[in-house]
Formats: C-alpha cells, sequence, structure tokens
C-alpha cells in the first residue's frame, strides 16, 4: 500500500529564508503525487502535481517541489519565505488504487509552517 | 465561478442526534470525496463516489452514511453511531477518478458536541 512520510510536523523560518518541506513516499508504483496548502479553518488548495514528465515542478506562489525516484522523495521548496506562507502543507500521493479506486489519495500528516518577521 | 460549496461552515450535535452535512459542486466532476481531518492526523478517508448512485466505504465509515442522487451532491449524515464526531470535515471533486487527476476541496464544516 501507498504510504506519505512528511518529516517534522512544524517547521519555522525567518521571512526571506529557504523554505524546505520534505515527502517521502512509499509506492509499489509509478506514483502520482501533489502537494496542498490549508489556510486555518479553509480547505485545501493544490500547490502543485507532479504526473509525468519533468521531474522539476512548478507551482503557485513560487513553490516548486522535485520528484526524485531514487530518494522517493517529492520536497516543496520555495526560495524566500513570506508571511502570508504560513500554512499547513500536505503531500499526498495516488496511482496505487488505493481503497479501491484510482483516484484515491493517500495524505501525509501535514506540516505547519510558521513565518517569523 | 466555478467550485464546491460546503455547508454549514459550523454545526453542533446533541447527543442521540444525526446531522447532515451538504457538498455541492458545480465543476461537473465525476468523483466526490469526503474526510476527516483531526489535528495532527492529517486527511482521512470516509466515504467516495465514483459516479452517481454509487459509493464505497473508505478508511473510517463506522457511524457515517452518504448518498449520491445527483452527480453535483454529495451529502454526508454523521449518525449518533459516531461516538467521537468532533472535527472537521472537507468534501472533495475529482473530474474523473483517476490517479493524474487533483482533487479540489471545499472550505469545510467543523462539527463539535454540545
Amino acid at each position: 500500500a501507498q504510504s506519505v512520510t512528511q518529516l517534522g510536523s512544524h517547521v519555522s523560518v525567518s521571512e526571506g529564508a529557504l523554505v524546505l518541506l520534505r515527502c517521502n513516499y512509499s509506492s509499489s508504483v509509478p506514483p502520482y503525487l501533489f502537494w496542498y496548502v490549508q489556510y486555518p479553518n479553509q480547505g485545501l488548495q493544490l500547490l502543485l502535481k507532479y504526473t509525468t514528465g519533468a521531474t522539476l515542478v512548478k507551482g503557485i506562489n513560487g513553490f516548486e517541489a522535485e520528484f526524485k525516484k531514487s530518494e522517493t522523495s517529492f520536497h516543496l521548496t520555495k526560495p524566500s519565505a513570506h508571511m502570508s506562507d504560513a500554512a499547513e502543507y500536505f503531500c499526498a500521493v495516488s496511482g496505487e488504487g488505493n481503497g479501491g479506486s484510482q483516484g484515491n489519495l493517500i495524505f501525509g500528516k501535514g506540516t505547519k509552517l510558521s513565518v517569523k518577521p | 465561478d466555478g467550485g464546491i460549496t460546503q455547508s454549514p461552515k459550523y454545526l453542533f450535535r446533541k447527543e442521540g442526534q444525526n446531522v447532515t452535512l451538504s457538498c455541492e459542486q458545480n465543476l461537473n466532476h465525476d468523483a466526490m470525496y469526503w474526510y476527516r481531518q483531526d489535528p495532527g492526523q492529517g486527511l482521512r478517508l470516509i466515504y467516495y463516489s465514483q459516479i452517481v448512485n454509487d459509493f464505497q466505504k473508505g478508511d473510517i465509515a463506522e457511524g457515517y452514511s452518504v448518498s449520491r442522487e445527483k452527480k453535483e451532491s454529495f451529502p454526508l449524515t454523521v449518525t449518533s453511531a459516531q461516538k467521537n464526531p468532533t472535527a472537521f470535515y472537507l468534501c472533495a471533486s475529482q473530474r474523473v477518478p483517476t490517479p493524474n487527476q487533483p482533487q479540489h476541496f471545499g472550505d469545510g464544516t467543523r462539527l463539535s458536541i454540545l
């Protein structure tokens, strides 16, 4: 079965510093990978996705992620943090027919990002 | 604008009461999902539906029920059998239930016990 591990439930950075949020996955088939962001009391918003092709994926709000098959990783980065980036971030994987449906996502437990002024 | 509408935003349940959470989408998506979110636990799948008049249990279906009578609507009922219903509930839709399609989320309903 597929799984996702997000290293670090809380990450704190200073405004202007590099943001690095870690995601490792386990999958017996080529995975499809997603990053979502959640602001307080709101739903999840898609940041970016990896399906096939280029392994460096660019998303919204200046975020990008690189799919590394050899490391089973899909870490999320942003060169310079902004106060508005403070939120919770979720990594998710699909492709293995989780729970009986090809469309089902398996989510990590999330990483809360704090940005200090 | 197309999107997913969840209502109400906040809901309170009394002991022994069933409550229904609404989820409507105007994206013409085939698949819809219900998740439960608890602090530090990520999202857990309650039920999903790939097509009208069909739905399947997810990982934590006990104490919940759903229906999918219309393509755009996927209401979730939290029954009195669900002993710990306090959580944030998220509804999502997906154009077609394939692994390359992202899911799109509503803004959630927060359910609390009175």
